[in-house]
Order: structure tokens, then sequence, then C-alpha cells
């Protein structure tokens, strides 16, 4: 059975601080890793990684993934209280199987 | 473009009632999935379709639960009879294709069954 872990579970932080929140995985067939943001409604694409070492941007955050350790990784720079959110890690596994396996998530909060 | 559209976006019944959750696609997409959220399960994979055929219904928790997709702008999720521990909120969303791997979410419907 496809396993995704997220850490830590909860993430309390000042606003100024950098956070890094982390994935590892056992799936069979591995094609694919995304990161989601989810706030107090649907889960919004961040990334979506899918080769090894090497490092997606977008603004603050940044997401890189190694295939050989089975983990990605998911930083926020400056973090900023529109920041708070759940961050869910997703895995796609090949052999058909084209749904996200998704981590529980790690809840940030950015305190002001 | 509207995104994924899902209604209602509240649900409340009775158990043993019948529930019918919709989702509109983005147009275009290929590939729609049915989600269902709880704190204890997180996020699970129930059902996804591609090209309205249903490839793998392996999440579906019981026989209660069945989808369909009539065609390539309409789903529904239906359960029957609901319980109490069907409350959750199911989301649908939506992939263009295989090649285009991130899935797009709709606002969820938030089920509660008493």
């Amino acid at each position: 059975e496809d396993k995704v872990v997220q850490s830590p579970l909860s993430l309390v932080v000042h606003e100024g601080d950098t956070v890094t929140l982390n994935c590892s995985y056992e799936v069979t067939n591995f094609r694919s890793l995304l990161w989601y943001k989810q706030e107090k409604k649907a889960p919004t694409f961040l990334f979506m990684l899918t080769s090894s070492g090497i490092e997606k941007k977008s603004g603050r955050l940044s997401s890189i993934l190694d295939k050989k350790e089975l983990f990605s990784i998911l930083n926020i720079t400056a973090t900023q209280t529109g920041d708070s959110a759940v961050y869910l890690c997703a895995v796609g596994s090949g052999g058909g199987a084209d749904g996200l396996t998704f981590g529980k998530g790690t809840h940030l909060i950015i305190q002001p | 473009d509207a995104g994924v559209i899902q209604s209602p976006r509240h649900e409340v019944t009775e158990m043993g009632q019948e529930v019918t959750l919709r989702c509109k696609p983005i147009s275009g997409h290929d590939y729609l999935f049915w989600y269902r959220q709880t704190m204890m399960r997180g996020l699970e994979l129930l059902i996804y379709f591609n090209n309205n055929v249903p490839i793998d219904d392996s999440g579906m928790p019981e026989d209660r639960f069945s989808a369909k997709m009539p065609n390539a702008s309409f789903s529904t999720l239906k359960i029957q009879p609901s319980e109490p521990r069907d409350s959750a909120v199911y989301f649908c969303a939506s992939r263009q294709d295989r090649l285009k791997g991130e899935q797009f979410f709709g606002p969820g419907t938030r089920l509660t069954v008493l």
C-alpha cells in the first residue's frame, strides 16, 4: 500500500522566519510528487516534482525532490501570516493508479 | 475558466437518506477524481474516471457508494443509504491529461449525516 508521511504535523513560527516541511514516501512505480496548500477550502496546487535534484521555485516557496532517499522538502522563506495553512504532500504512482495518495499534512501557523 | 464546480456546498441529512453530490470538471480535462477528507483519515481517493469511464473504484468504502459520469462535463457521487460515519468533506478534482499531472480541486461538499 502506498504511504506518504509528512512532518512535522504542526508548526508555529513567527512572521519572517524560514520553515522547512518534510515529506517521505513509499510507493510502487513513483510518477510524481505534488505539494498543495489548503486553507479553509479546497487544496490549491503549488508544485509538481518528477525529477530528483531540480528545485522548483515560486516566489518565497521552493521545493526539491530526492528520489533516492524518497523524500521531498517544501521551503518557505520570510514567512507571512497569509502562509498559515495546511500543506499537503501527495504522490502519484504509475501502474494505472492515477489518483494521488496524500499525507496527513503539516498545519503551519505564522504568528505576527 | 470557472474551475471545478461542486454542488451542493453543504448538505445535512438524516441517517438512511440518499445523498447525491455533483461535480462539473474543468472543460477539456480528461480525468475526474472523487476524494473524501476527514480529520482522522485525511484526503482519500474514492474513485476516478478517464474520458468518462471509471478506472479505479477501489477506494469506494462499500456498496452504499456509487459514482457515475454520464458525459464529460458532469459526474455524481451517490450514497444510499447514508450513515453518520459518511460525514466528511467530499472533493471533486480534475486533471487535463496524464502528462499534466496536477489535479485541480473543487470547493468541496461538506456532508453531515445526523
